[in-house]
């Protein structure tokens, strides 16, 4: 079945770092692949999304890449914030399965200043 | 505010009682999904509306489970006779179908359910 694995954390950066965190994927169909953003004390935010093969997303600096090759999504942000800190889901939706979202099981980010 | 809302926030409850959830999708969205988060891990599916038909459910959801969308706005979800396993954040999300593809969903800020 569909499923996604996200590397574990939590991750710790100095501000004004690179950030990768590894996402993949295992997907019968044709999936569309999600970043989703979850603040403390807040509600799941979309964050990015690309719907085909070699699709970049990005948004807020972020950014992300659909590579089938790979079954890959891992997402990368140049130059990271405090205000970053948060944790970060990886999901895929098949819009042949209407639409239910797989997520990964979260990565948890902490920027030190 | 036009967000997925869910009510209530926070739900304590003793084990054996019946809790029920009611979450209000964004207005013109026809699709609703129920999914549940325990900590340290992703939303899992729990079920699927179409407008006002459950379309899907998961087989995490056992016969103590029940939702509904009786009009297609509002969905409830009830859980009968609590455990302490069930104990976890309930998110509900919202989306567009439409014959051009995909829309991402939308979600609320949740339910967490303490059962004690």
């Amino acid at each position: 079945g569909d499923s996604v694995t996200q590397m574990e954390g939590p991750v710790t950066l100095s501000e004004e770092a690179f950030l990768t965190i590894n996402c993949t994927y295992t997907a019968t169909g044709y999936p569309s692949l999600f970043w989703y953003v979850q603040y403390p004390g807040e509600g799941l935010q979309l964050l990015l999304k690309a719907t085909k093969a070699d699709d970049k997303g990005s948004n807020k600096g972020f950014e992300a890449t659909y590579r089938k090759e790979t079954t890959s999504f891992h997402l990368e942000k140049g130059s990271v914030q405090v205000s970053d800190s948060a944790v970060y889901f990886c999901a895929l939706s098949d819009l042949y399965n209407f639409n239910k979202f797989y997520f990964g099981s979260g990565t948890k980010l902490n920027v030190k200043p | 505010d036009t967000g997925v809302s869910q009510d209530p926030r926070h739900k304590i409850t003793k084990r054996g009682q019946n809790v029920t959830f009611r979450c209000d999708p964004i207005s013109e969205h026809n699709r609703l999904y129920w999914y549940r988060q325990t900590l340290g891990q992703g939303p899992e599916f729990l079920t699927y509306f179409q407008n006002e038909a459950q379309l899907e459910k998961s087989r995490l959801l056992s016969d103590r489970f029940s939702a509904e969308r009786p009009k297609g706005s509002f969905s409830t979800l009830e859980i009968q006779r609590t455990e302490q396993g069930d104990s976890a954040m309930y998110l509900c999300a919202s989306s567009l179908s439409g014959a051009s593809g995909l829309y991402e969903q939308y979600f609320g800020p949740g339910t967490r359910l303490t059962v004690t």
